[in-house]
């Protein structure tokens, strides 16, 4: 069973808008949940990180909310810029450091 | 900070050798770095967990005779694809947990193309 669903596997943004990302877990044990960023032939870039004990973690243009009880959380990533075009990975993490991590999202952002 | 290096970033070999696959973490130190395997379009899949000073442990399904790791100091760890075939070609990442702040940093990736 996947412990980590990502959606949308792809995503389309026009320059400006509003790009948003949706992780959701299964085990509650997880205790660290990261969002990276990959661009091709490299490896992923940790973007943005948040806990369990915080619902909005905000850096720059990408904001993360956090929904313990739906154990649910996203990222938005403000003002898209092309730049951005990449594939993210949302990630949950045991204490020990191990972790799961989602299919990944396509994101293409149009001038 | 946090600059996790790979090396090579690339290598073709013929199918039967051995290939290493080096992980250094720069500029802290790692106790604990992990393996992963990534095919084109997918998601990362995590090979092993590395531990200084301690055996490998691998995930179920990973042949560890197939993907040696060492772990031997606090800032390198190697994984060695012995007698490598075509199916093994992917892209080997590894990442170094910095243990004061338990974040992962991943290094920049190893193309391994067996012919």
């Amino acid at each position: 069973q996947q412990q980590v669903k990502q959606s949308p596997q792809s995503l389309i943004v026009q320059k400006g808008g509003i790009s948003i990302i949706n992780c959701a877990y299964e085990n509650t044990a997880f205790d660290y949940f990261p969002w990276y960023q990959q661009f091709p032939g490299k490896g992923p870039a940790l973007l943005i990180a948040i806990r369990p004990d915080v619902s909005e973690k905000k850096e720059g243009r990408f904001t993360i909310s956090f929904n313990k009880s739906a154990k649910q959380f996203s990222l938005h990533i403000m003002d898209s810029q092309p730049g951005d075009s990449a594939t993210y990975f949302c990630a949950a993490s045991y204490p020990a450091g191990k972790s799961t991590f989602g299919d990944g999202t396509t994101l293409t952002v149009k001038p | 900070g946090a600059v996790v290096s790979q090396h090579p970033s690339w290598v073709i070999c013929k199918s039967g050798t051995s290939v290493k696959i080096e992980c250094r973490s720069l500029d802290f130190q790692a106790t604990t770095m992990f393996w992963y395997r990534q095919f084109p379009k997918q998601s990362l899949m995590l090979m092993a967990t590395s531990n200084e000073g301690s055996k490998a442990t691998y995930e179920q399904g990973v042949e560890k005779d197939k993907f040696l790791i060492n772990h031997a100091s606090l800032t390198l760890s190697t994984l060695t694809v012995t007698s490598a075939h075509p199916e093994d070609s992917s892209f080997y990442i590894c990442s170094a947990q910095d243990r004061v702040q338990e974040t992962q940093y991943f290094g920049p990736g190893t193309r391994l193309l067996v012919l």
